[in-house]
């Protein structure tokens, strides 16, 4: 099972800062099989990049996303007071499918 | 558009079983697995496993095997995961999620079904 490791556990930023967000696996990954979700409370998972560093539908230019082999990362430039949420890695090229545990961005 | 709407909360004894439905729309039902994750409160998402609503065939995660089981209903393009001999440490929100034709991400997901197991 390939372990997905998440960092910082917290990052806080102050409005219209930008920050990264760490996603590194246990061993290296074929291709580049990363999707990255926002979840806020009470809410599923909203996707917003795959395949490492495609955003998807409706998902703002300002998060983008890059990496391979075991380093990944999810870049926030100028965070707006909507994108205070936990945010997962999820990779999917391998069995079982798993998840990091989490970062969680909020307002500084 | 795409929408996967789940069924309501649960309220469970610890050994009975939950069975959680998916109904989908927008798309067609049998070209895309359907896959189920979990959450428990406060906790992260763990991936239970999947159905192919096409054949009916599953792949479920090693922890949950002998104890899930996912079904499908094509006339009503929903899908089903039943989950037996329930604990207090399986009470947790469950999401189904629609994935795509060669690729395992997400999207979209159910609004999450809450399944509570006390006495």
């Amino acid at each position: 099972e390939i372990v997905l490791t998440q960092s910082p556990g917290t990052l806080s930023l102050s409005p219209g800062e930008g920050g990264t967000l760490s996603c590194r696996a246990s061993q290296s990954l074929i291709g580049r099989n990363i999707a990255w979700y926002q979840q806020k409370p009470g809410q599923a998972p909203r996707l917003l990049l795959y395949g490492a560093s495609n955003r998807a539908t409706g998902i703002p230019d300002r998060f983008s996303g890059s990496g391979s082999g075991r380093d990944f990362t999810l870049t926030i430039n100028r965070l707006a007071p909507e994108d205070c949420a936990v945010y997962y890695c999820h990779q999917y090229g391998s069995s079982p499918l798993t998840f990091g545990g989490g970062t969680k961005v909020e307002i500084k | 558009q795409v929408q996967l709407m789940q069924s309501g909360p649960e309220l469970k004894k610890p050994g009975a079983s939950v069975k959680v439905s998916c109904k989908a729309s927008g798309y067609t039902f049998t070209a895309y697995y359907i896959h189920w994750v979990r959450q428990a409160p406060g906790q992260g998402l763990e991936w239970m496993g999947w159905i192919n609503p096409n054949t009916g065939g599953t792949k479920y995660a090693q922890k949950f095997q002998g104890r899930v089981t996912m079904t499908r209903d094509t006339s009503t393009s929903t899908a089903y995961m039943e989950l037996s001999s329930l604990r207090s440490d399986d009470s947790a929100v469950y999401f189904c999620a629609k994935d795509q034709r060669d690729e395992n991400w997400f999207d979209p997901w159910g609004q999450g079904t809450l399944v509570t197991v006390s006495t």
